[in-house]
């Protein structure tokens, strides 16, 4: 079955900038996007088709994709961007839907 | 306002059914791709299924293909989720989630706010 990979846990200080990864092997033919969910909340879309920014979600949150990788950066992290983030996909197929395991982002 | 609420959700013996329903409004619900995605407890979310915009075509996650049932009812704006030899492993918070995209490259853009599932004896 397909799988995407995310690094567990990120963290860093107030103001600097954090890097998120998820990898997969269908992530060059698939877009990726990306949620952000706090404790007892629905998840939240924070960026789709690899590095488009809804509206509403700051521009502090942007996504890039190289190969296999695709990266979620939030420059200039504030407390409230402390969060599970997760990247989600699609299988080469386009049959079935994917999350990665999750990456828990720690404000310092 | 796009709207998506969850019901049905409650604990059920190993084994048993459940029925979920995902009261959609704020939007054309006959128009959109929709998807079940489940989250058990501190753990990560997984997909579960997704269904097309007239209820002709499903699609399912392997661990429960077989088990679950997803439909709808466009003229009642309803989404649901027949969960059928429930299993401890079940045992999650269940998200309805609005779906945009083609071509099998889905994202969601507006989630419900989650129905708890409890399989135990």
């Amino acid at each position: 079955s397909y799988e995407l990979t995310q690094p567990p846990s990120v963290s860093v200080s107030p103001g600097q900038t954090a890097r998120i990864t998820c990898s997969g092997d269908a992530l060059p033919k698939q877009y990726a996007y990306w949620y952000q969910q706090k404790p007892g909340q629905a998840p939240v879309l924070v960026i789709y088709k690899d590095s488009e920014r809804p509206s509403g979600i700051p521009e502090r949150f942007s996504g890039s994709s190289s190969g296999t990788t695709v990266t979620l950066t939030i420059s200039g992290v504030q407390a409230e961007d402390e969060a599970d983030y997760y990247c989600q996909s699609a299988d080469s197929s386009g049959t079935i839907q994917v999350f990665g395991g999750g990456t828990k982002l720690t404000v310092l | 306002e796009v709207q998506l609420v969850e019901s049905g959700g409650g604990l059920v013996q190993p084994g048993g059914s459940l029925r979920l329903s995902c009261a959609a409004s704020g939007f054309t619900f006959s128009s959109y791709w929709m998807h079940w995605v489940r989250q058990a407890p501190g753990k990560g979310l997984v997909w579960v299924s997704r269904i097309n915009s007239d209820g002709s075509s499903t699609s399912y996650a392997d661990s429960v293909k077989g088990r679950f049932t997803i439909s709808r009812d466009n003229a009642k704006n309803t989404l649901y989720l027949q969960m059928n030899s429930l299993r401890a492993e079940d045992t999650a918070v269940y998200y309805c989630a609005r779906a945009r995209g083609s071509s099998g490259s889905y994202y969601f853009d507006y989630w419900g706010q989650g129905t708890l599932v409890t399989v135990s004896s």
